[in-house]
């Protein structure tokens, strides 16, 4: 079977550095990706990271150790605008046959 | 825009009405997805079509029928609803199963 762990609500004030973490449980394993939601919004699609290392997109990067089955989604210099949910997902049983698997989510709140 | 129309936004129904959801993207992807968003929980993979066909079916009840004209077009017929369906119901589509998805702003749906 599979799983994915991620806290389910982090707090952080305007303008500091907050990481979300992931870990994830596969039988096989085809890449990590990360999305966001706003409340009353579609999810959506922030990175994906298929091999080892840290890829950056701004002010957010995420980054995925295999070996650990963890990654994590690191968001810089909050806003406001980031308070939203974040999900990690991975693909389903398959691989390429299979569909993404998501985490419970991690709710952000960014404070003034 | 994410590209993934859905219609309508928010619908109300009773338990013995029969409605229809629809889904549309302008992206040229293949694959479409229907997921179930309920408060507190993950997002609930319910149906995946790939090329028209459909390649999964999570275990849902047979009052959601999914269907899948071509490629752009996706609908999830409902008839018999429960009030534990109330949820927002999500269209998203990728070029592949297992790559990034593309989410629709969603349908909130009240089951009376």
């Amino acid at each position: 079977g599979q799983s994915l762990e991620q806290p389910s609500e982090v707090t952080a004030v305007e303008g500091a550095i907050v990481q979300i973490n992931c870990t994830y449980q596969t039988s096989g394993f085809y890449g990590l990706s990360w999305y966001q939601q706003h409340d009353g919004g579609a999810p959506t699609f922030l990175s994906y990271n298929a091999l080892d290392g840290l890829e950056e997109t701004g002010r957010f990067s995420s980054f995925l150790s295999r070996s650990d089955s963890y990654g994590y989604l690191l968001l810089q210099e909050l806003q406001m605008k980031d308070s939203a949910s974040y999900f990690c997902a991975v693909p389903g049983d398959g691989g390429s046959q299979g569909n993404l698997i998501f985490g419970k989510g991690t709710k952000l709140s960014v404070k003034p | 825009e994410t590209g993934v129309t859905q219609t309508p936004r928010h619908l109300v129904m009773g338990m013995t009405n029969k409605k229809s959801l629809k889904c549309e993207q302008h992206l040229g992807h293949n694959a479409m997805y229907w997921y179930k968003q309920s408060a507190k929980k993950p997002l609930e993979l319910m149906f995946v079509y790939n090329f028209k066909e459909q390649t999964e079916n999570n275990s849902v009840p047979s009052r959601f029928s999914p269907e899948c004209p071509n490629s752009s077009h996706l609908f999830l017929h409902l008839h018999t609803l429960q009030p534990e369906d109330s949820a927002l119901y999500l269209c998203a589509s990728s070029q592949r199963p297992n790559q990034p998805q593309h989410f629709g702003d969603g349908t909130r749906l009240s089951i009376l």
